[in-house]
């Protein structure tokens, strides 16, 4: 199976708000509520933002959002820090239980 | 507090074997799926395998079925991979993941890595 669809980079300036969108099919993002986003800064492992499509575990800011449409996810970052500065990944269930992730957006926080 | 620890990485010939071991802490072991997923230098991260709490269930990517086995010794709250077989394109930072709940599909915890390269 195929990635995944992720923009490669996107790029904000602090206190702005920036979208990541996460395209796949009907046999995986649209078909199940089992969309993720990690978040990985260089050299670290991968953090888990928002589980389940649209849910934040605890102790991740409510700047992070998530929310998806037919075939597409997506990650709403608002109010950007620098520290919001990494790359971030978007995973789903598929119809062969199994995960596939996406290539990864870097963020970049002009 | 959940920890995971990977070990066991290293450089391999091609079509050598290797074998990692993750080793969790701080959370019910038997209770918890856990997953492997790994990342090419440079790369994306792909889901390599996970296996079950009970360890009686098991699933892979088509890119390591056959060559890879994912077991688990919950007396000593550790983690395997069985890597056989092995080629260039597994060179990659192997994570372990805790899954989050049984009944969902994301990784709350996630280990440091454990680098493997495969190379003559």
């Amino acid at each position: 199976q195929s990635a995944l669809t992720q923009p490669a980079s996107v790029s904000g300036s602090p206190g702005q708000s920036i979208t990541i969108s996460c395209t796949g099919t009907s046999s995986d993002v649209g078909g199940y509520n089992f969309v993720s986003w990690y978040q990985q800064h260089p050299g670290k492992a991968p953090k888990l933002m928002i589980y389940d499509v649209s849910n934040r575990p605890s102790g991740v800011s409510n700047r992070f959002s998530g929310s998806k449409s037919g075939n597409t996810a997506s990650l709403t970052i608002s109010g950007l820090q620098a520290e919001d500065e990494a790359d971030y990944y978007c995973s789903s269930y598929t119809s062969s239980n199994t995960l596939l992730f996406g290539g990864g957006t870097k963020l970049t926080v002009l | 507090e959940v920890q995971v620890v990977e070990s066991g990485g290293g450089l391999v010939q091609p079509g050598g074997s290797l074998r990692l071991s993750c080793v969790a802490s701080g959370f019910p072991f038997s209770a918890y799926a856990m997953n492997w997923v790994r990342q090419a230098p440079g790369n994306g991260l792909e889901w390599v395998s996970a296996i079950s709490g009970s360890g009686g269930t098991t699933l892979y990517a088509d890119s390591v079925k056959g060559r890879f086995t994912v077991s688990r010794d919950n007396s000593k709250n550790t983690l395997y991979l069985q890597m056989n077989s092995l080629r260039a394109e597994d060179t990659a930072v192997y994570y372990c993941a805790k899954k989050q709940a049984n009944w969902n599909h994301n990784f709350d915890f996630w280990g440091q890595g454990t680098l493997v390269i495969v190379s003559s």
